[in-house]
């Protein structure tokens, strides 16, 4: 069973960048099977999918279109975990951000992290 | 990208079935078989509940099935519980992303 935990600052400040972090247990980042998205839920918006990293020989990204350009998601083989960093934030980046194991599906998700974009 | 549409709101009676549409476009839910469904319960992670159209996960109840004809998908709850209310996604993938639906309301009468 995987299970996925989100880490970061729950405050940003407008215009600076949020980044935060999924670790990984019973799974490998690198697995040949899987993906692993950043998805965020607000009130105004419901759930907003915003990207993914994944391994099939090298590594490949993808990306929403409403985030591309802003956005970018790193794999950490060594800490078995992957990155969000998201550039220029305004206070409309402000959700309940969720990493995911993506089989095809969203399969499984964490919990989630509130993230506040406000001065 | 835009999202999906889904009915903000859909009710029923206990016992009742109800249906959830999700309208897309010929790029997304009318290109591909990877059309998935999630439950929202607020403050806990989305549960799947439907893969690959119709594929319910092991241990979700069969009271939960899937479709999709042309550009629109469809999830029918049958026997409608209380438990069931919740908030409902689909999602689709477009090529190289996933897109969103609104999100619907479950409501059980």
């Amino acid at each position: 069973q995987v299970q996925l935990q989100q880490s970061g600052p729950g405050l940003v400040k407008p215009s600076q960048t949020l980044s935060l972090t999924c670790g990984i247990s019973g799974d490998s980042v690198s697995s040949n099977g899987a993906a692993w998205d950043w998805i965020r839920q607000s009130p105004s918006r419901g759930l907003e999918w915003l990207g993914r990293t994944y391994y099939r020989s090298r590594w490949y990204n993808e990306y929403a279109v409403s985030v591309e350009g802003r956005i970018t998601i790193t794999p950490d083989t060594s800490k078995n975990q992957f990155s969000l960093q998201l550039n220029s934030v305004t206070p409309e980046d402000t959700a309940l951000y969720h990493c995911a194991r993506d089989l095809g599906y969203l399969e499984s998700w964490g919990q989630g992290i509130l993230v506040t974009v406000s001065s | 990208q835009s999202a999906l549409t889904q009915p903000a709101s859909v009710s029923g009676s206990p016992g009742q079935s109800i249906t959830i549409s999700c309208t897309g476009t010929s790029s997304d839910v009318g290109a591909y078989k990877f059309v998935s469904w999630y439950q929202h319960y607020p403050g806990k992670a989305p549960k799947v509940m439907i893969y690959d159209v119709s594929i319910r996960p092991s241990g979700v109840s069969n009271r939960f099935s899937g479709s999709k004809s042309g550009n629109t998908a469809s999830l029918t709850i049958s026997g409608l519980q209380a438990e069931d209310e919740a908030d409902y996604y689909c999602v689709s993938y477009t090529g190289s992303r996933y897109v969103f639906g609104t999100g619907t309301k479950v409501t059980v009468l």
